[in-house]
């Protein structure tokens, strides 16, 4: 079965430093999305994007995040300047036209911890 | 905004059914999911059903949806230790909109 894979699986950084959380999405999807989960809370929509521009983005998505797809496999989201509360899970996923309906799939998931 | 509510906690016995709920309020909501997440896992899709559905069967799993009272739920037959994870519910008309998340604890 077609998966979204994720690296790193695990990152601790810096309080201030630049982090860069890569995925790659379902070959074929068109639509790409990061989303993140702090521990014991729900899971929280960042960002999604669709033919290489950020199509929506939710308050927490602010100018320290950016995305991007340097090439046709690999879809990143940085973080500028981290803080300790940008601690979390991060999950990219990624959908694409389905005669089976809007599947959207999920990677492992990057776990940030800042210190 | 969109909101969706689960119950925090099920426990049952090997071999019997669950049922796990979740309420939504976005009426235009247009596909309904399950998740499982297991301990440092990622969010594994189990399953989906389209808005103007009310049932949808995939082997073990029974989804009933009641697009009226925006009632959903997940009923899992013959429940294994092995089902023991977080089940999320999640709303969908552009972006996914999760619960909390119910946690299944299934006793031998």
């Amino acid at each position: 079965e077609p998966e979204v894979t994720q690296t790193p699986s695990h990152q601790v950084t810096q309080m201030g430093q630049e982090v860069i959380l890569r995925c790659v999405p379902i070959s074929n999807h068109l639509y790409f999305y990061w989303y993140r989960q702090i521990l014991g809370q729900k899971v929280e929509f960042l960002v999604s994007f669709y033919n290489n521009e950020i199509s929506e983005k939710s308050e927490i998505f602010d100018d320290q995040f950016s995305v991007e797809r340097p090439d046709g496999s690999n879809f990143t989201l940085k973080i500028r300047s981290t803080k300790l509360e940008d601690s979390a899970m991060y999950f990219c996923a990624s959908t694409g036209r389905s005669s089976s309906g809007n599947t959207i799939y999920f990677g492992e998931g990057s776990w940030l911890t800042v210190v | 905004g969109e909101d969706v509510e689960q119950s925090l906690f099920l426990s049952v016995r090997e071999g019997d059914s669950s049922v796990i709920n979740c309420t939504y309020t976005d009426s235009s909501s247009t596909y309904l999911y399950w998740y499982k997440q297991e301990p440092g896992a990622g969010l594994q899709l189990l399953t989906y059903i389209f808005s103007n559905m009310d049932m949808k069967q995939d082997q073990r799993l029974t989804v009933l949806l009641n697009k009226k009272d925006k009632h959903l739920s997940l009923r899992i037959a013959d429940t294994q230790t092995g089902d023991s994870a977080i089940y999320f519910c999640a709303e969908s008309y552009s972006t996914l909109t999760f619960g909390k998340g119910t946690m299944l604890l299934v006793s031998p």
